[in-house]
This record gives structure tokens, sequence and C-alpha cells, in this order.
């Protein structure tokens, strides 16, 4: 049973570049969450997808979109990269909408120079 | 702000004692979950314990929640040095599926 898996697994990025993040959700899962955990913080919530539509949404900019496909996989979008978006960039999986446990993968490390 | 908020920052032991760990949070909950999380990797799911229990257990872990503080307490016995990891609680909100993560206790157990 394949559990969360992300690519890439670390990225290295220029001030003002785009970059797309990919998760593939745990097997019999439907619903991604998106986080953002900084060096030593706890992760924040960027949004959720459940039935191909962003369902929740953190304080997050614009410049942070994603996107959900039939088969539950997720990519999410960063424009207009600031130095400030460094981070460790957590998918994690659940079942439904009702706040199941949430099974997350190893995680994006991006670098934004 | 309905983020969770960790108690203490930092926790070292020795190999064998009990760790005790305490998460705070602002407004009702659905749910309360605490995760593991090994050198700035994924997270772990650890525990989760709904608004209408007030203990559960797993293995080594138990879970105490106390909704009229607002408080969550994760207590790990005879710890192990592989227990060596940040632990953070997060809550969830009735009615919404995102989850508020503290800032995570650091705990570190000596051989």
């Amino acid at each position: 049973d394949a559990g969360v898996t992300q690519s890439p697994t670390h990225l290295i990025k220029t001030r003002g570049q785009q970059v797309t993040l990919r998760c593939s959700p745990k097997s019999g899962h439907d619903t991604v969450s998106w986080y953002q955990q900084a060096l030593g913080q706890g992760p924040q919530f960027i949004f959720q997808y459940y039935e191909e539509e962003e369902r929740q949404r953190g304080n997050f900019p614009d410049r942070f979109s994603g996107h959900q496909f039939p088969n539950y996989s997720s990519e999410l979008n960063v424009n207009a990269l600031l130095l400030g978006d460094s981070a460790l960039y957590l998918c994690a999986s659940s079942l439904g909408k009702g706040g199941y446990e949430q099974y997350f993968g190893p995680g994006t490390r991006l670098t934004v120079t | 702000s309905q983020q969770g908020e960790e108690d203490p920052q930092a926790l070292s032991i020795q190999e064998g004692e009990n760790a005790t760990m305490n998460c705070s949070y602002k407004t009702s909950i659905n749910n309360l979950q605490w995760y593991r999380q090994n050198s700035g990797r994924g997270l772990v799911h650890l525990i989760l314990i709904r608004s209408n229990e007030r203990e559960k257990h797993s293995g080594r872990l138990r879970v105490t929640l106390d909704t009229s503080k607002k408080s969550s307490s994760l207590l790990i016995t005879a710890s192990r040095a592989a227990d060596t990891a940040s632990y953070f609680c997060a809550t969830a909100p009735y009615n919404f599926n995102k989850f508020y993560f503290g800032s995570g206790t650091k705990l570190n157990v000596k051989p």
C-alpha cells in the first residue's frame, strides 16, 4: 500500500521564477492538503483539494495556486517566488472532508535564491 | 487564532524516563491530533482524539484532552533514543478539514 509521495525532493529556484510541486495521495484517499513549513516552525495550512476543487484556503496570497486531478493527485504552483517562500512543502492526504487523520508525504525542500 | 501551542519548546530526558508535552488551543475543535517529525521530514500521525473523548492510548503513548481548559497532553512512557523528534499538536475546528499546527516540542532522548 503506497503512502503519500511527493516530487521533487529538493528544488532550487531564483527569485521571480515559478515552481510546481507534485503529490500523489495514499491509496484510497480523495483529499489532498498542502502545508508550508518554515525552518523551526510548525506547518502552515495553504489549501485543501477535494473533488478537484479548492475547498479550504489558509492565509496565503494568490501566488499560491493548486490543482487536483481526477486520480486525486495534486499540484502546488507558486508564482513570482520570493526569498521567504523557501521552506519545506508538505502534502497530506485524507479521506473525505471530516477532519480525519492526515497522512503526510516526505515533503519538498524549496530553496529560493 | 485557532493555532495550538506546544509547551515546552524543548525537552531533554534520559532513555527510560517519561516525556510529557502539552498543547493549548483557543477555539472549539472537532478533534486534536498529535504528530511526530524526524529531522525536518514528513510528519507521522501518532494519535487522534475527538472532542467527546478524554483519554486515548496507543502503545507507549497516552493522550488526554480537556476541552474546558482547551488543552491536551501527550505522554510518552519509557522513552527511547528513537523517540528523539519534534512533536506537534494539530487542531481541527468543526466543519472544517484544515488543521492548525503549533510550533512543536523538540524532544531529545539521551541514551
